[in-house]
């Protein structure tokens, strides 16, 4: 089925313990996004990619990396994480970055870290 | 700055009842309007679109029409169903995305 892949669904961290969420597209869309989805806060933009070879921040980066391995795809890590990054994360591509054709969702990654 | 403001919920509405859900914008200048929706457990899935004024979205029997006068684009479905329990995102798209907070729709049997 043609869309966005995420994994792993679930994970537990323990703190200071670091992790890379997985996302492939294979719509061959340019752009790329990280959001997070807290209780009472929406979807907030972590980073994004325009295109293949650039990143960019967005509302909150920091604690996170990303890597936008090729066209497809685009990872996110966590270097030494918080509880405070306890979320569910997803990923979304779309065919350009002003997103006017509409975000491709992944199923998401429900994280704890404890 | 670009925004999207959504009533707030959670709404319940009894099966086969109407339902509307009202979203406003903020932008400036001329953006793609979108209505998104997450059933529990997954990701958010691309409901409806509308790119310019006076376009109606429609899918699934839901609705919107953009209306830039009143800077709006309001989400409508004559009869829910209680498969339509999910929480509905209004955005918008310009040079970037904007997500309204959502609203949660709780249909009852």
């Amino acid at each position: 089925n043609a869309g966005v892949t995420q994994t792993p669904k679930f994970q537990v961290l323990k703190t200071g313990q670091s992790m890379t969420l997985q996302c492939a597209q294979d719509m061959n869309h340019n752009s790329m996004y990280w959001y997070r989805q807290d209780p009472g806060m929406g979807l907030r933009l972590i980073y994004y990619s325009a295109s293949e070879g650039t990143t960019d921040k967005g509302e909150v980066p920091n604690g996170y990396n990303v890597s936008r391995l090729n066209k497809r795809e685009f990872s996110l890590r966590l270097e030494s994480a918080a509880p405070s990054q306890t979320s569910v994360y997803f990923c979304a591509s779309s065919p350009t970055l002003q997103g006017n054709y509409g975000y491709t969702f992944g199923s998401g990654t429900r994280l704890t870290v404890v | 700055g670009d925004s999207v403001t959504q009533m707030e919920g959670p709404v319940t509405l009894s099966e086969e009842a109407f339902l509307t859900i009202n979203c406003t914008y903020t932008a400036t200048g001329y953006p793609s309007l979108f209505w998104y929706v997450q059933y529990p457990g997954e990701g958010l899935q691309l409901l409806l679109k509308a790119t310019k004024a006076d376009d109606k979205g429609s899918n699934k029997g839901f609705e919107a029409t953009y209306r830039k006068e009143t800077t709006s684009f309001h989400l409508e479905k004559g009869s829910v169903q209680v498969s339509d329990s999910a929480v509905y995102f209004c955005a918008l798209a310009y040079d970037k995305v904007i997500f309204g907070p959502g609203t949660s729709l709780s249909v009852i049997p």
